[in-house]
């Protein structure tokens, strides 16, 4: 199916461990995004990449670490989780058209407890 | 980076126009103003995106003075459905959200 998809869809897991959260989309879009979105606040980016094998920091980069070998794959991964880390994490993606980058689009969400 | 500013919230009722104004003083000559809606536990929607004057969709407005260091959104005749967080972006790369604006829609 066409879109972008991100798994798991819920997951919880202990302070220390290393989680991956995994993103892919299948329109070969060349720019993804990672946000954090806390309960009751705005999205945050976390990290984004303008092609494959380049990233860039966005707002919130400390304790994650992503990569983007192909250009459908852009996972996110915390090398050691807090509880600080407890948040919902929206993936997206979006072309670029003429210079412009066009709408992105955005999965469904990971919520993430770190317990 | 521009930096947006919106009111945090708003409150209409069904059937009204709705404006929401954004500014962001600090715009680059190739940042372009987009605009996404966001519902409760989903991912934000496109709604519509501009560099300047009026651009116009199936379900919004957009209109950007000369200057460009505002843009207000505008959603002809809401219903209870529009209720959500509007969120006003300015960039070229990245896509910064700030906090957004929470739309009350009543009936």
């Amino acid at each position: 199916d066409a879109g972008i998809t991100q798994s798991p869809r819920y997951k919880i897991t202990e302070t220390g461990r290393q989680v991956t959260l995994m993103c892919h989309q299948t329109w070969s879009h060349s720019y993804m995004f990672w946000y954090r979105q806390d309960l009751g606040h705005g999205l945050r980016l976390i990290y984004y990449s303008a092609a494959a094998d380049i990233t860039d920091k966005g707002e919130v980069p400390d304790g994650y670490v992503v990569s983007r070998s192909k250009t459908e794959n852009f996972p996110l991964t915390l090398e050691s989780a807090t509880r600080s880390q407890t948040s919902v994490y929206f993936c997206a993606s979006s072309d670029v058209g003429g210079g412009l980058r066009t709408e992105a689009f955005f999965g469904q969400g990971t919520r993430l407890t770190v317990v | 980076l521009a930096k947006t500013t919106q009111p945090i919230s708003m409150d209409s009722y069904e059937g009204q126009e709705v404006n929401i104004t954004c500014s962001h003083n600090n715009i680059a000559t190739n940042d372009y103003i987009t605009w996404y809606q966001q519902f409760p536990s989903q991912g934000p929607r496109f709604i519509i995106q501009g560099y300047k004057t009026k651009v116009t969709n199936e379900v919004a407005s957009l209109f950007i003075p000369a200057d460009r260091k505002s843009s207000t959104l505008s959603l002809p005749r809401v219903s209870l459905s529009d209720t959500a967080v509007y969120y006003c972006l300015v960039g070229s790369n990245d896509m910064r959200f700030g906090a957004g604006t929470r739309l009350t829609v009543k009936p």
